[in-house]
């Protein structure tokens, strides 16, 4: 079993649409959990971050952490063209951090 | 937010010849940095973790003498690819992790280096 599990999409959405992208995960040591967006050819750009369980928004941006279920997800309200890219959820205890595959958005305008 | 300079964004060379790829965090102090390299349409693969002043850390399957990683200040880690030949080219990315008790477990990465070794 994978330590993060992710699903690769793709998904298309049209432009104001709200997206969900989410990740689940099998260690229960994991307390960071971020959200990248990665443009084509590009390093992944950090989103958001949340420590623990909770819920965090920043703008459009909702990211959310559920230990218990091993789950989090990334919100996107009023999605924009600009959105689209590939977007990654990593998580890590201690040091390495473990990557989701990542899925690729596209909003149409 | 932090940032980390990553050079040159592509190279083109010869098989045989050696590239190096300078990785720069300029707004902290990095204490771990790491090298990925990303295949097409797939998710980041960690190839080693350096910590500055020490050796790097390879991965199970990267070999250590093909792909050299200095993390010589606390500001810069630089990777060569040895005698690169074809199958080593790829899109190489660094990342960098500050020090700081705030933000210790985050990782802010480079523009990513893309490789064509002819």
């Amino acid at each position: 079993q994978k330590e993060v599990e992710q699903d690769p999409g793709p998904l298309s959405v049209p432009e104001g649409a709200i997206v969900s992208l989410n990740c689940t995960y099998s260690n229960s040591a994991f307390q960071y959990f971020m959200w990248y967006r990665q443009y084509s050819r590009k390093g992944p750009e950090l989103l958001m971050y949340t420590y623990s369980s909770g819920n965090k928004e920043d703008g459009r941006f909702t990211a959310q952490v559920d230990k218990s279920s091993k789950y989090i997800s990334l919100f996107i309200r009023d999605s924009q063209p600009s959105d689209s890219a590939t977007y990654l959820c990593a998580m890590t205890g201690a040091n390495n951090l473990f990557f989701g595959t990542g899925t690729r958005l596209t909003v149409i305008p | 937010g932090a940032v980390v300079s990553q050079h040159p964004s592509r190279v083109i060379c010869k098989s045989g010849t050696s590239v190096k790829i300078e990785c720069r965090s300029l707004d902290f102090q990095a204490t771990t940095m790491f090298w990925y390299r990303q295949f097409p349409k797939q998710s980041l693969m960690l190839m080693a973790t350096s910590n500055e002043g020490s050796k790097a850390t390879y991965e199970q399957g990267v070999e250590k003498d093909k792909f050299l990683i200095n993390h010589a200040s606390l500001t810069l880690s630089t990777l060569t690819v040895t005698s690169a030949h074809p199958e080593d080219s790829s899109f190489y990315i660094c990342s960098a992790r500050s020090g700081s008790s705030l933000a210790k477990n985050i990782q802010y990465f480079g523009a990513g280096t893309r490789l064509s070794v002819l």
